[in-house]
């Protein structure tokens, strides 16, 4: 079955720090990968997104590339900031079937002190 | 364009007792899927609908969840008897439709059984 894991938080950071969050999956095919981010108190949203091996996906400063010979979506940024602490998701879904739905990570719990 | 809308946003209730959450998707989204999200792991995908439609509700525990969408807007998702291992939060996301993989999660509803 299809399954995505993340690494162990949480992570702690000092503002402008450089950022890498590692996911990796298994999965049959090829499937779209997802970053989704959760800040306190509210819903995920959709940070970044890649569709295809080699795609890069960026978003405020994140960015993950799709690497299909290591099955890894490793989330990135160079100089973090307060306000980015949150947890951050990695997520897949499976192409090609008529029902596509999100296989989320456990997490990663990311803060950044000032 | 307003979000996903979820109801209510904190609920706590003794186990076996009944308990029902509501959402309310973007309109226009004709995919609304239901996801658990129990403390410190991702979220699960419990059910998902298409208009008024289930496509997927392989992990949902029939015993003693349900879940309608009966004119292919609004859902509810209830929970009779709970159990202690209930305690979660619960995310309702919307999407375009099955094909469009970008789903929209509400704030969700956090369920304590005591």
């Amino acid at each position: 079955g299809n399954s995505v894991t993340q690494m162990e938080g949480p992570v702690t950071l000092s503002e402008e720090a450089f950022l890498t969050i590692n996911c990796t999956y298994t999965a049959t095919g090829y499937p779209s990968l997802f970053w989704y981010v959760q800040y306190p108190g509210e819903g995920l949203q959709l940070l970044l997104k890649a569709t295809k091996a080699d795609d890069k996906g960026s978003n405020k400063g994140f960015e993950a590339t799709y690497r299909k010979e290591t099955t890894s979506f490793h989330l990135e940024k160079g100089s973090v900031q307060v306000s980015d602490s949150a947890v951050y998701f990695c997520a897949l879904t499976p192409l090609g079937g008529s029902n596509y739905k999100l296989t989320f990570g456990k997490g990663t719990l990311l803060t950044v002190n000032p | 364009e307003a979000g996903v809308a979820q109801s209510p946003r904190y609920k706590i209730i003794e186990k076996r007792q009944s308990v029902a959450f509501w959402c309310n998707p973007i309109s226009g989204h004709a995919t609304l899927y239901w996801y658990q999200q129990i403390l410190g792991q991702g979220p699960k995908l419990l059910i998902q609908f298409q208009n008024n439609g289930v496509v997927d509700d392989s992990q949902l525990p029939k015993d003693r969840f349900s879940a309608e969408r009966l004119k292919g807007v609004d859902s509810t998702l209830k929970i009779q008897p709970a159990k202690l291992e209930d305690s979660a939060v619960y995310l309702c996301a919307s999407s375009l439709d099955v094909s469009r993989v970008e789903a929209f999660f509400g704030q969700g509803t956090r369920l304590t059984v005591v």
